[in-house]
Protein backbone atom coordinates (compact mmCIF):
# COMPACT_ATOMS: atom_id res chain seq x y z
CA UNK A 1 0.00 0.00 0.00
CA UNK A 2 1.26 3.70 -0.19
CA UNK A 3 3.27 4.55 2.47
CA UNK A 4 2.29 8.03 4.42
CA UNK A 5 4.06 9.80 6.79
CA UNK A 6 1.39 11.80 10.18
CA UNK A 7 2.49 13.93 12.21
CA UNK A 8 2.74 15.01 14.88
CA UNK A 9 2.86 11.67 17.03
CA UNK A 10 1.41 13.54 19.76
CA UNK A 11 -0.15 16.44 20.95
CA UNK A 12 -1.29 17.78 23.93
CA UNK A 13 -3.12 21.06 24.52
CA UNK A 14 -5.20 23.01 26.62
CA UNK A 15 -8.93 23.75 26.14
CA UNK A 16 -9.64 26.47 23.78
CA UNK A 17 -6.25 26.01 22.14
CA UNK A 18 -6.43 24.31 17.91
CA UNK A 19 -5.09 21.40 16.96
CA UNK A 20 -3.52 20.59 13.27
CA UNK A 21 -2.16 16.73 12.35
CA UNK A 22 -0.74 16.67 8.77
CA UNK A 23 -0.84 13.39 6.44
CA UNK A 24 2.18 13.21 4.42
CA UNK A 25 2.72 11.03 0.54
CA UNK A 26 5.57 10.75 -1.54
CA UNK A 27 3.17 9.82 -4.11
CA UNK A 28 -0.12 11.18 -5.41
CA UNK A 29 -3.03 9.83 -3.59
CA UNK A 30 -6.33 9.35 -5.25
CA UNK A 31 -8.44 10.09 -2.19
CA UNK A 32 -7.97 10.63 1.52
CA UNK A 33 -10.36 9.53 4.51
CA UNK A 34 -9.87 10.34 8.13
CA UNK A 35 -10.73 8.66 10.77
CA UNK A 36 -10.95 9.37 15.11
CA UNK A 37 -10.73 6.52 17.59
CA UNK A 38 -11.51 7.57 21.23
CA UNK A 39 -9.50 5.91 23.89
CA UNK A 40 -10.99 2.19 23.94
CA UNK A 41 -13.32 2.71 21.13
CA UNK A 42 -12.85 1.69 17.18
CA UNK A 43 -11.83 3.86 14.40
CA UNK A 44 -14.93 6.05 13.30
CA UNK A 45 -14.91 7.37 9.94
CA UNK A 46 -15.20 11.41 10.37
CA UNK A 47 -14.92 12.39 5.72
CA UNK A 48 -13.03 11.66 2.46
CA UNK A 49 -11.61 14.17 0.46
CA UNK A 50 -11.33 13.22 -3.01
CA UNK A 51 -10.38 16.64 -5.15
CA UNK A 52 -7.00 18.22 -5.62
CA UNK A 53 -7.80 21.70 -3.26
CA UNK A 54 -10.24 20.58 -1.88
CA UNK A 55 -11.73 21.60 1.94
CA UNK A 56 -14.54 20.40 4.13
CA UNK A 57 -16.19 21.49 7.35
CA UNK A 58 -17.45 19.52 9.83
CA UNK A 59 -18.17 22.30 12.96
CA UNK A 60 -15.01 22.56 14.34
CA UNK A 61 -13.33 20.68 11.84
CA UNK A 62 -11.29 21.65 8.59
CA UNK A 63 -10.11 19.12 6.33
CA UNK A 64 -7.78 19.73 3.61
CA UNK A 65 -6.59 18.22 0.63
CA UNK A 66 -3.36 19.40 -0.79
CA UNK A 67 -3.57 20.88 -4.78
CA UNK A 68 -0.54 18.15 -5.73
CA UNK A 69 -2.63 15.75 -3.73
CA UNK A 70 0.51 14.65 -2.01
CA UNK A 71 -1.01 15.85 1.38
CA UNK A 72 -3.89 16.45 3.69
CA UNK A 73 -4.34 18.08 6.73
CA UNK A 74 -6.81 18.15 9.77
CA UNK A 75 -7.60 21.12 11.73
CA UNK A 76 -9.76 21.71 15.17
CA UNK A 77 -10.62 25.28 15.93
CA UNK A 78 -10.64 25.83 20.03
CA UNK A 79 -10.36 22.15 21.26
CA UNK A 80 -12.68 20.39 23.65
CA UNK A 81 -12.44 17.29 25.86
CA UNK A 82 -14.37 15.44 23.47
CA UNK A 83 -11.79 15.73 20.71
CA UNK A 84 -9.33 13.34 22.59
CA UNK A 85 -8.51 10.76 20.74
CA UNK A 86 -6.36 9.37 17.87
CA UNK A 87 -7.08 10.95 14.43
CA UNK A 88 -5.71 8.74 11.57
CA UNK A 89 -5.35 9.54 7.96
CA UNK A 90 -6.35 6.39 5.42
CA UNK A 91 -5.09 5.68 2.07
CA UNK A 92 -5.60 3.47 -0.88
CA UNK A 93 -6.51 2.81 -4.05
CA UNK A 94 -9.01 0.07 -4.91
CA UNK A 95 -9.30 -1.77 -1.57
CA UNK A 96 -6.32 -1.63 0.06
CA UNK A 97 -6.58 0.53 2.46
CA UNK A 98 -3.82 1.60 4.87
CA UNK A 99 -3.56 3.47 7.94
CA UNK A 100 -1.84 6.03 8.72
CA UNK A 101 0.41 6.06 12.65
CA UNK A 102 -2.29 8.56 13.76
CA UNK A 103 -1.78 11.35 15.75
CA UNK A 104 -2.91 11.11 19.55
CA UNK A 105 -4.52 14.34 21.04
CA UNK A 106 -5.31 14.98 24.47
CA UNK A 107 -7.12 18.24 25.80
CA UNK A 108 -6.16 19.49 29.33
CA UNK A 109 -8.77 21.43 31.17
CA UNK B 1 -28.85 -1.01 11.46
CA UNK B 2 -26.85 -3.13 14.03
CA UNK B 3 -23.21 -2.28 12.97
CA UNK B 4 -20.08 -4.99 12.56
CA UNK B 5 -20.43 -7.43 15.50
CA UNK B 6 -17.37 -9.06 17.05
CA UNK B 7 -17.40 -11.81 19.44
CA UNK B 8 -15.25 -12.22 21.60
CA UNK B 9 -15.25 -8.88 23.09
CA UNK B 10 -11.90 -10.08 25.25
CA UNK B 11 -10.16 -13.18 25.17
CA UNK B 12 -7.85 -14.29 27.45
CA UNK B 13 -5.78 -18.00 26.55
CA UNK B 14 -2.16 -19.68 27.26
CA UNK B 15 0.06 -19.73 24.77
CA UNK B 16 -0.40 -22.39 22.57
CA UNK B 17 -4.26 -22.43 22.54
CA UNK B 18 -6.52 -21.96 19.86
CA UNK B 19 -7.85 -18.70 18.94
CA UNK B 20 -11.06 -17.87 17.45
CA UNK B 21 -12.16 -14.59 16.31
CA UNK B 22 -15.37 -13.86 14.71
CA UNK B 23 -17.23 -10.56 12.84
CA UNK B 24 -20.73 -10.49 11.51
CA UNK B 25 -20.44 -7.68 8.70
CA UNK B 26 -22.96 -5.16 8.21
CA UNK B 27 -25.71 -6.80 5.81
CA UNK B 28 -25.10 -5.51 2.34
CA UNK B 29 -21.78 -5.11 2.65
CA UNK B 30 -19.32 -7.12 0.34
CA UNK B 31 -16.26 -6.12 0.95
CA UNK B 32 -14.80 -7.48 4.97
CA UNK B 33 -11.36 -6.72 6.30
CA UNK B 34 -9.08 -7.96 9.38
CA UNK B 35 -6.97 -5.70 11.67
CA UNK B 36 -4.64 -5.56 14.79
CA UNK B 37 -3.76 -2.69 16.64
CA UNK B 38 -0.51 -2.55 19.09
CA UNK B 39 1.19 0.59 20.16
CA UNK B 40 4.05 -0.81 18.40
CA UNK B 41 3.03 -1.02 15.10
CA UNK B 42 -0.53 0.64 14.84
CA UNK B 43 -3.18 -0.76 13.10
CA UNK B 44 -2.04 -3.46 10.70
CA UNK B 45 -4.43 -4.79 7.77
CA UNK B 46 -4.01 -8.68 8.15
CA UNK B 47 -6.23 -9.51 4.86
CA UNK B 48 -9.43 -8.59 2.99
CA UNK B 49 -12.61 -10.03 1.38
CA UNK B 50 -14.41 -8.98 -1.59
CA UNK B 51 -17.74 -10.86 -2.18
CA UNK B 52 -16.49 -13.93 0.64
CA UNK B 53 -13.14 -14.10 -1.00
CA UNK B 54 -9.87 -13.24 0.54
CA UNK B 55 -8.17 -10.83 -2.01
CA UNK B 56 -5.18 -10.18 -0.12
CA UNK B 57 -3.86 -11.65 2.97
CA UNK B 58 -0.36 -10.44 2.68
CA UNK B 59 -0.61 -8.84 6.29
CA UNK B 60 -0.76 -11.84 7.47
CA UNK B 61 1.88 -12.51 10.00
CA UNK B 62 2.78 -16.15 9.81
CA UNK B 63 0.94 -19.40 8.56
CA UNK B 64 -0.20 -20.00 12.62
CA UNK B 65 -2.92 -17.03 11.16
CA UNK B 66 -5.88 -17.89 9.18
CA UNK B 67 -9.35 -16.40 7.88
CA UNK B 68 -12.26 -17.65 6.55
CA UNK B 69 -15.47 -16.05 5.11
CA UNK B 70 -17.83 -19.51 4.71
CA UNK B 71 -20.81 -16.84 3.80
CA UNK B 72 -21.48 -13.35 3.17
CA UNK B 73 -22.44 -12.44 6.92
CA UNK B 74 -20.02 -14.47 8.98
CA UNK B 75 -15.95 -14.58 9.02
CA UNK B 76 -13.03 -15.92 11.64
CA UNK B 77 -9.95 -15.31 12.40
CA UNK B 78 -7.95 -17.86 14.15
CA UNK B 79 -4.86 -17.97 15.19
CA UNK B 80 -3.36 -21.35 16.33
CA UNK B 81 -0.58 -22.01 18.05
CA UNK B 82 -1.00 -18.84 19.92
CA UNK B 83 1.83 -16.72 21.48
CA UNK B 84 2.32 -14.18 23.77
CA UNK B 85 3.49 -11.80 20.82
CA UNK B 86 -0.18 -12.25 19.29
CA UNK B 87 -1.56 -9.88 21.81
CA UNK B 88 -3.28 -7.43 20.47
CA UNK B 89 -6.91 -5.83 19.49
CA UNK B 90 -8.50 -6.80 16.75
CA UNK B 91 -10.80 -5.47 14.60
CA UNK B 92 -13.16 -6.52 12.24
CA UNK B 93 -14.29 -3.61 9.83
CA UNK B 94 -16.99 -4.48 6.54
CA UNK B 95 -18.01 -1.49 3.55
CA UNK B 96 -19.43 -1.88 0.08
CA UNK B 97 -17.29 -2.63 -2.58
CA UNK B 98 -17.94 -1.33 -6.17
CA UNK B 99 -15.94 -2.33 -8.95
CA UNK B 100 -14.61 0.39 -10.48
CA UNK B 101 -14.75 3.30 -8.60
CA UNK B 102 -11.32 5.00 -7.39
CA UNK B 103 -13.16 6.75 -4.42
CA UNK B 104 -14.05 4.78 -1.25
CA UNK B 105 -17.23 3.78 0.42
CA UNK B 106 -16.13 4.56 4.72
CA UNK B 107 -14.94 1.45 6.60
CA UNK B 108 -17.31 0.54 9.66
CA UNK B 109 -15.57 -0.83 12.62
CA UNK B 110 -16.72 -3.29 15.05
CA UNK B 111 -15.87 -2.81 18.75
CA UNK B 112 -12.91 -5.26 18.86
CA UNK B 113 -11.57 -8.47 20.22
CA UNK B 114 -9.11 -7.63 22.73
CA UNK B 115 -6.85 -10.97 23.18
CA UNK B 116 -4.30 -11.47 25.53
CA UNK B 117 -2.22 -14.38 25.32
CA UNK B 118 -0.22 -15.59 28.63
Amino acid sequence: GQQVMQIPQYQHVQEGEDFTTYCNSSTTLSNIQWYKQRPGGHPVFLIQLVKSGEVKKQKRLTFQFGEAKKNSSLHITATQTTDVGTYFCVTGGGNKLTFGTGTQLKVEL
Amino acid sequence: DAGVIQSPRHEVTEMGQEVTLRCKPISGHNSLFWYRQTMMRGLELLIYFNNNVPIDDSGMPEDRFSAKMPNASFSTLKIQPSEPRDSAVYFCASRPYRVGRFDNSPLHFGNGTRLTVT
